[in-house]
């Protein structure tokens, strides 16, 4: 099925704890972004990558760091985890088609820190 | 001051009713426009894409852009009350297509 897959869907860690949050699309779509959504701010940008091996900073990079290795896989790491990013994330895949565009996002992980 | 403003509602209308959402921002960098609809616990779903300014209609919906008063609508015509959700706007600039910024969202709920 085509579409964008997060994992997990659910965590829970302690402060100070660093995880990873997968993200693949099998689209073969040019650019990935992570997001978070917290109530009443909609949602913000963390990371986004053009292609293999380029990544760049959104609105709120502190605390997150991100790698393209592949097309495919756009993983997002909370390097010490802190209540602050208690959040859901979501992944994005977009890309151009003629002269619409294609997005798709995943159902996003639910993430609290304690 | 954020980049892109919406009102976050409660919208509350009843079955049958057009329905008005609205957008403005601030960078005049901004040339890709996006409307995304996003039901509760889910993943958004993109509703409407649009370049530069102009109308686009697909089915019930209408994308409108005013560039020059950096403003965007979505209009949703005959609403039916499955299209209850968050309705959020997203835009880009052609020299950062990627770099996607979001409104807040407004909640839109359309009684029976």
């Amino acid at each position: 099925n085509a579409g964008v897959t997060q994992t997990p869907k659910f965590q829970v860690l302690k402060t100070g704890q660093s995880m990873t949050l997968q993200c693949a699309q099998d689209m073969n779509h040019e650019y990935m972004s992570w997001y978070r959504q917290d109530p009443g701010m909609g949602l913000r940008l963390i990371h986004y990558s053009v292609g293999a091996g380029i990544t760049d900073q959104g609105e709120v990079p502190n605390g997150y760091n991100v790698s393209r290795s592949t097309t495919e896989d756009f993983p997002l790491r909370l390097l010490s985890a802190a209540p602050s990013q208690t959040s859901v994330y979501f992944c994005a895949s977009r890309a151009m088609t003629g002269s619409n565009t294609e997005a798709f996002f995943g159902q996003g992980t639910r993430l609290t820190v304690v | 001051q954020k980049e892109v403003e919406q009102d976050p509602g409660p919208l509350s209308v009843p079955e049958g009713a057009i329905v008005s959402l609205n957008c403005t921002y601030s960078n005049s960098a901004f040339q890709y426009f996006m409307w995304y609809r996003q039901y509760s616990r889910k993943g958004p779903e993109l509703l409407m894409y649009t370049y530069s300014s102009g109308n686009k209609e697909d089915g019930r919906f209408t994308a409108q852009v005013d560039k020059s008063s950096k403003y965007i609508s979505l209009f949703i015509r005959d609403s039916q009350p499955s299209d209850s959700a968050t309705y959020l706007c997203a835009m880009s600039a052609k020299t950062s297509y990627d770099k996607v910024i979001f409104g807040p969202g407004t909640s839109l709920s359309v009684i029976p």
